[in-house]
């Protein structure tokens, strides 16, 4: 069974311009949830998402934004790329997204902005 | 707000040796989820093991065991038999039992090093 797969996996980008990550969760797993990792701040969660509903998000600025398609396979967006969205960024899926479901994660994005 | 603190930034221990990973939390809730994910250089979050609040008996999976104290919100991790492949950041996470969401919060991390 394939994994939670997230690309690209390396991306570089300048400032002021615009990202698109996505991630294809576990076939047959319906909650995606993203997190931004980081140094500074490390592990932080961006948000969740089910059944192509939001169902909670992190405290991040409107600039990250993020859908779910269909499939369950899920995108997120950042626009206006800052400098301190440097960041490896991670995906995980669950089957149902209830508590007792392992969180399943994904090899991550490395976005790097110059 | 729930916060998780794992107050060993680095630990080193030798192959075939135990190692225990200390990690705190608080919160207001009594029912909630407790986890350690592993995260090797290849990046890739692992789940190493899972302890509910409301079960007393502590989670073991193999040379990995917790002691869940609730009382004193202490969640360590002790790895036995080390290995040279259990070299890798190890984060300790909280989960909310409550809510519809699956938020995991994740304390800063320990960097584990199994030397040969």
């Amino acid at each position: 069974k394939a994994g939670v797969t997230q690309t690209p996996r390396y991306l570089i980008k300048t400032r002021g311009q615009q990202v698109t990550l996505s991630c294809s969760p576990i076939s047959g797993h319906r909650s995606v949830s993203w997190y931004q990792q980081t140094p500074g701040q490390g592990l932080q969660f961006l948000f969740e998402y089910f059944s192509e509903t939001q169902r909670n998000k992190g405290n991040f600025p409107g600039r990250f934004s993020g859908r779910q398609f269909s499939n369950s396979r899920s995108e997120m967006n950042v626009s206006t790329l800052e400098l301190g969205d440097s960041a490896l960024y991670l995906c995980a899926s669950s089957l149902t997204g209830q508590r007792n479901q392992p969180q399943h994660f994904g090899d991550g994005t490395r976005l790097s902005i110059l | 707000a729930q916060t998780v603190t794992q107050s060993q930034p680095e630990m080193s221990v030798q192959e075939a040796e135990t190692v225990t990973l200390s990690c705190t939390y608080d919160t207001s809730e009594n029912n909630y989820y407790l986890f350690w994910y592993k995260q090797p250089p290849s990046r890739q979050m692992i789940l190493v093991i899972r302890q509910e609040a409301y079960k007393q008996q502590n989670a073991t999976e193999n040379r990995f065991s917790v002691n869940f104290q609730k009382a004193a919100k202490s969640f360590s991790l002790k790895i036995s038999d080390s290995q040279l492949g259990d070299t890798a950041m190890y984060f300790c996470a909280f989960m909310s039992h409550g809510g519809a969401t699956n938020k995991l919060i994740f304390g800063t991390g320990t960097l584990l090093a199994v030397q040969p």
